[in-house]
Formats: structure tokens, C-alpha cells, sequence
């Protein structure tokens, strides 16, 4: 079975672009959630989704971040506009709800540079 | 507010001894405990978890401990091996929160 899959695997840019990140969570799965890791503060949550709704984004740093899930297949973070302090590794994860043990399914992760 | 806190950002350990990694938590709410290993340039993977109603979790040479009057857990390697060399994640649960919880991570390297 296909996994979590993320796109793309390292993205360079430079600050002020734009960076869209893309996730195609396991088949199935009605939650997604967006992770970044950082050496500071670890794998911190971004925001997730339930059913394709955003149900918590309050991990979102700032407006300059948003996310969206138009269908059961799929989702993207967007970074507009770009700074470096962005710099990291972005982890999409699914699970399915109803599990009572809050295991989830990770990506291999998109890792960005903001030059 | 860290909720999950791992205070030691690496430890070493010699091949077949123990490796024990330790993981802190603030918030008595928490349901479930789970382990997750990350090697380089992949995804963290589910390791072991356990229930807050218990106090062990045995799976082959991973044994995790939880001590909720102290609100601290453990992930015990038995013999440890060179493979074991990531970065573990301890993350915590509850119900009604779909959110996993993440500590800072620890790397454990296994000295051959």
C-alpha cells in the first residue's frame, strides 16, 4: 500500500517567492495534518484537517501561512511570501480517526531553503 | 508551552548494552504515549506506544515505562544495535484531541 506521499523532496528559493507544498495522504485516512521540524522546537504541529476541514491552524506562525484540503486526496501548504527563517523539513501525516491510540502515518518530507 | 519535553538532545551507547531514552510531560490529560524513530532524510515511524492505564509496554527489544506520578516515560532498548542509531520522538494523545504532541527528539547513536 502507498504510503503518505510529499512533493517535493527539497525545495531552494529565494525570500519572497512563493512555496507550495503538496501532500497525498494514505487512502482512507480522514485526518491530515501538517508537521515542521525545526532543531529548536522539534516536530511542532502546523495545523490539520478533518474530513477535508481545517479543524485546528493554530499552529500556523503567521498569515504568510496557509493550507488547504480540497478533497480526501490531497492537500497543500503555501508560504507566501517566503523568508528564511522557514527553513526546514515539512511532514505531512493521516491517520484515521477513530483510532484510539493517535498513531499517524507520516511523508518522507518536504525539506526548504529560503536563501 | 512545551507540553512534551526530552531533555537530552543525544546519547551514545555501546552495541548490545541499554539504551534509555527518557521523555517528560506537563499535561495529566494526556490518554496515550507513543515512540516514533526518525531516520535521516525519512519520516518519523510509529515504534511502541502505551496507554495511560498501564505502566509497561513490552514489543520485542523495546520496553516503555510510564510513571504518571511523576509524569514521566522511558524507552528502554535491549540489546541496542547499530540499526537503532535515529532520532526517537516521544509524543503524547488524548481523546477528544486529535493532536500528537511532540518532545524535542533525542539522537541515540549505537557505537559498534
Amino acid at each position: 500500500d502507498a504510503g503518505v506521499i510529499q512533493s517535493p523532496r527539497h525545495e531552494v528559493t529565494e525570500m519572497g517567492q512563493e512555496v507550495t507544498l503538496r501532500c497525498k495522504p494514505i487512502s482512507g485516512h480522514n485526518s491530515l495534518f501538517w508537521y515542521r521540524q525545526t532543531m529548536m522546537r522539534g516536530l511542532e504541529l502546523l495545523i490539520y484537517f478533518n474530513n477535508n476541514v481545517p479543524i485546528d491552524d493554530s499552529g500556523m506562525p503567521e498569515d504568510r501561512f496557509s493550507a488547504k484540503m480540497p478533497n480526501a486526496s490531497f492537500s497543500t501548504l503555501k508560504i507566501q511570501p517566503s523568508e528564511p527563517r522557514d527553513s526546514a523539513v515539512y511532514f505531512c501525516a493521516s491517520s484515521y480517526r477513530d483510532r484510539d491510540t493517535g498513531e499517524l502515518f507520516f511523508g518522507e518530507g518536504s525539506r526548504l531553503t529560503v536563501l | 508551552d512545551q507540553q512534551v519535553k526530552q531533555n537530552s538532545p543525544s546519547l551514545s551507547v555501546q552495541e548490545g548494552r541499554i539504551s534509555i531514552l527518557n521523555c517528560d510531560y506537563t499535561n495529566s490529560m494526556f490518554d496515550y504515549f507513543l515512540w516514533y524513530k526518525k531516520y535521516p532524510a525519512e519520516g518519523p515511524t510509529f515504534l511502541i506506544s502505551i496507554s495511560s492505564i498501564k505502566d509497561k509496554n513490552e514489543d520485542g527489544r523495546f520496553t516503555v515505562f510510564l510513571n504518571k506520578s511523576a509524569k514521566h516515560l522511558s524507552l528502554h532498548i535491549v540489546p541496542s544495535q547499530p540499526g537503532d542509531s535515529a532520532v526517537y520522538f516521544c509524543a503524547a494523545y488524548y481523546f477528544g484531541n486529535e493532536k500528537l504532541t511532540f518532545g524535542t527528539g533525542t539522537r541515540l547513536t549505537i557505537i559498534p
